[in-house]
């Protein structure tokens, strides 16, 4: 079935380091993929989202680029800030946006 | 993006109690969502709140525990019935559809303690 696997965590960077957190998915068809930021003690933030192969999505100076010949959307950014310091959740929807599938979340921590 | 809120923010209960949570959304919206979020763990999907329907509930949640109902389409409710120690999570509405087609968006949760 429909899965998304996510690298794990917790990742501890210094302020201005490069960040990658590794995102791979299993779906039939062609999914939408997201990026989803939790800060402490609040909601699911929508960070970026690509719905089709090869489209990239940035905000806040993150990206992410659908990959479909390996299966992957990584996030990256070239220099972090402590206010980046959340929880990260890849997350799929396979068709028509009515079941959402979500990985099991990374914790950044950046470090001043 | 959707605005949604959901009442009470946080709730600290009895075990053998039972809370009811709402989410209100801005703007009419196709499908409602409430998920559940274990402390440190990621999301899972509770069940769909179809709007004049029935519920449609995710492996291991029953009706009897977390009745829904969904009466219009800005609307929801979530209860958590004869509660223990072990229900104690977030619990999160989110929404699709209407103005937010392509795109899920989530509220800010409801933080519930049980005693």
């Amino acid at each position: 079935g429909d899965s998304v696997t996510q690298m794990e965590g917790p990742v501890t960077l210094s302020e201005e380091a490069f960040l990658t957190i590794n995102c791979t998915y299993t779906a039939t068809g062609y999914p939408s993929l997201f990026w989803y930021v939790q800060y402490p003690g609040e909601g699911l933030q929508l960070l970026l989202k690509a719905t089709k192969a090869d489209d990239k999505g940035s905000n806040k100076g993150f990206e992410a680029t659908y990959r479909k010949e390996t299966t992957s959307f990584h996030l990256e950014k070239g220099s972090v800030q402590v206010s980046d310091s959340a929880v990260y959740f890849c997350a799929l929807t396979p068709y028509n946006f009515n079941k959402f599938y979500f990985g099991s979340g990374t914790k950044l921590n950046v470090k001043p | 993006s959707a605005v949604i809120s959901q009442k009470p923010s946080r709730d600290i209960c009895q075990r053998g109690t039972s809370l009811t949570i709402q989410c209100q959304v801005d703007s009419q919206v196709t499908m409602m969502f409430w998920y559940r979020q274990q402390p440190g763990q990621s999301l899972t999907l509770i069940a769909t709140a179809n709007q004049g329907s029935e519920a449609t509930y995710e492996s291991g949640f029953v009706i009897d525990k977390f009745p829904i109902s969904r009466p219009n389409l800005t609307f929801s409710t979530l209860t958590v019935s004869n509660m223990s120690p072990e229900d104690s999570s977030i619990y999160l509405c989110s929404v699709v559809g209407g103005d937010y087609t392509d795109t899920q968006y989530f509220g800010p949760g409801t933080r519930l303690t049980v005693l």
